[in-house]
């Protein structure tokens, strides 16, 4: 079975410092993971994904996360926060590798960027 | 390059009405599914679709009726609308070699 825990619903930092957003992941299969952000009122869009390639991931905007396999986790960084990265995140975890056609939603975390 | 395109973008609907929410896409991509969000509850998977002519059932399927006759479309048929499918809806496409690719929503409210 597939299941994603996103550890927090609601995150705040202030702007210019580190960002950690925490998802843990269980699977039965070797996972497919990513992140998507979702700014208010908008759609869906793919920040980066693991694919059993390298565990550290880079995405867009600055931010990366790291596939740890004996902790089941894929926490979502960002070195710096900005103030057009509050919105809501959502780590994603699929049944099978590369895509594959069953995804799992976390609940969400909602980032809040304090000036 | 379209990708995933849903309409409408919003729509009200009294209770006991029926509409039918597009989705089209230009990917050729071969699956299909569409997830309500609601407030605390992240996504939440209705329906999917691995292939023209094959239709599953997923998480929260009640209510809604979905069919795939094209590659393309995969339209979301709600029968009898109800306040509990106030929600917003998305529709995503992928292949086994890519992650969802979502429309911009349909925000739906039932009255």
């Amino acid at each position: 079975a597939q299941s994603v825990t996103q550890l927090d619903s609601h995150v705040s930092v202030s702007e210019g410092t580190p960002v950690l957003l925490r998802c843990n992941y269980s699977s039965s299969y070797s996972p497919s993971l990513f992140w998507y952000v979702q700014h208010p009122n908008k759609g869906l869009q793919l920040l980066l994904k693991y694919t059993s390639a390298a565990t550290l991931v880079k995405g867009i905007n600055g931010f990366e996360a790291e596939f740890k396999k004996s902790e089941t986790s894929f926490h979502l960084t960002k070195p710096s926060a900005h103030m057009s990265d509050a919105a809501e995140y959502f780590c994603v975890v699929s049944a099978v590798p590369l895509g594959g056609n069953q995804f799992y939603f976390g609940t969400g975390t909602s980032l809040t960027v304090i000036p | 390059n379209a990708g995933v395109t849903q309409t409408p973008k919003f729509q009200v609907l009294k209770t006991g009405q029926s509409m039918t929410l597009q989705c089209a896409q230009d990917m050729n991509h071969e699956y299909m599914s569409w997830y309500r969000q609601d407030p605390g509850m992240g996504l939440r998977l209705i329906h999917y679709s691995v292939g023209a002519g094959i239709t599953d059932q997923g998480e929260v399927p009640n209510g809604y009726n979905v069919s795939r006759s094209t590659t393309e479309d995969f339209p979301l048929r709600l029968l009898s609308a109800a306040p509990s499918q106030t929600s917003v809806y998305f529709c995503a496409s992928s292949t086994t070699a890519s992650p969802l690719h979502f429309g911009n929503g349909t925000r739906l409210t039932v009255t």
